[in-house]
């Protein structure tokens, strides 16, 4: 069956040290994947896209890789602040035009 | 441009009633998505339009839901009758099409409960 499971449900760090947040999935054969990050009450807000073909993404703070033989993701976040505390959803676009959704990790970042 | 607006932000109804939800997507994006969240399953895509027209509703749980799109900037999503596990949050996304990955931009939900 398919399936997208990230790391944890809670990941828990010290601030200014690096959160690192995993995606792994069976059974799909992702053309794209993302990121997106959701806080409370509000709806998942789209943070960075790597393709297929890509082997790392960065934007500031965040790093993507995806390593399609692993079928594997990793999501890391540099400098860790407390303002990032949040939940974090990887998706992978398959080319149906839709999105399959992870569960998502609860990043909490201690000051 | 406001981003993806829903309408009411929370309801609570008893079961039985009729629930329905409202979504404006953003103006010039040609695909509408909804989703509902729970803690348990997590975010499940229930049904998507593109260019008003639904392509994939496989993810509607059962007859009592039902989708509509009537044009490009308004879509409805009908409970009824409403049971108490259908509360959740229902959220509404849109995006453009373009075969390149296709990055959503969601609204801030509908937090249902059913009585």
């Amino acid at each position: 069956s398919q399936k997208i499971e990230q790391n944890s449900e809670a990941l828990n760090i010290q601030e200014g040290k690096t959160a690192t947040l995993t995606c792994n999935y069976t059974n799909y054969s992702p053309a794209y994947l993302q990121w997106y990050r959701q806080d409370p009450g509000r709806g998942p807000v789209f943070l960075l896209l790597i393709r297929e073909n890509e082997k790392e993404k960065r934007k500031e703070r965040l790093k993507v890789t995806f390593d399609t033989t692993l079928k594997q993701s990793l999501f890391h976040i540099t400098a860790s602040q407390p303002a990032d505390s949040a939940t974090y959803l990887c998706a992978l676009w398959t080319g149906a035009n839709n999105l399959f959704f992870g569960t998502g990790t609860r990043l909490t970042v201690i000051p | 441009d406001a981003g993806v607006i829903q309408s009411p932000r929370h309801e609570v109804t008893e079961m039985g009633q009729e629930v329905t939800l409202r979504c404006k997507p953003i103006s010039g994006h040609n695909s509408l998505f909804w989703y509902r969240q729970t803690m348990m399953r997590g975010l499940e895509l229930l049904i998507y339009f593109n260019n008003n027209v639904p392509i994939d509703d496989s993810g509607m749980p059962e007859d009592r839901f039902s989708a509509k799109m009537p044009n490009a900037s308004f879509s409805t999503l009908k409970i009824q009758p409403s049971e108490p596990r259908d509360s959740a949050v229902y959220f509404c996304a849109s995006s453009t099409l373009t075969g390149n990955g296709e990055t959503q931009y969601f609204g801030p939900g509908t937090r249902l409960l059913v009585l």
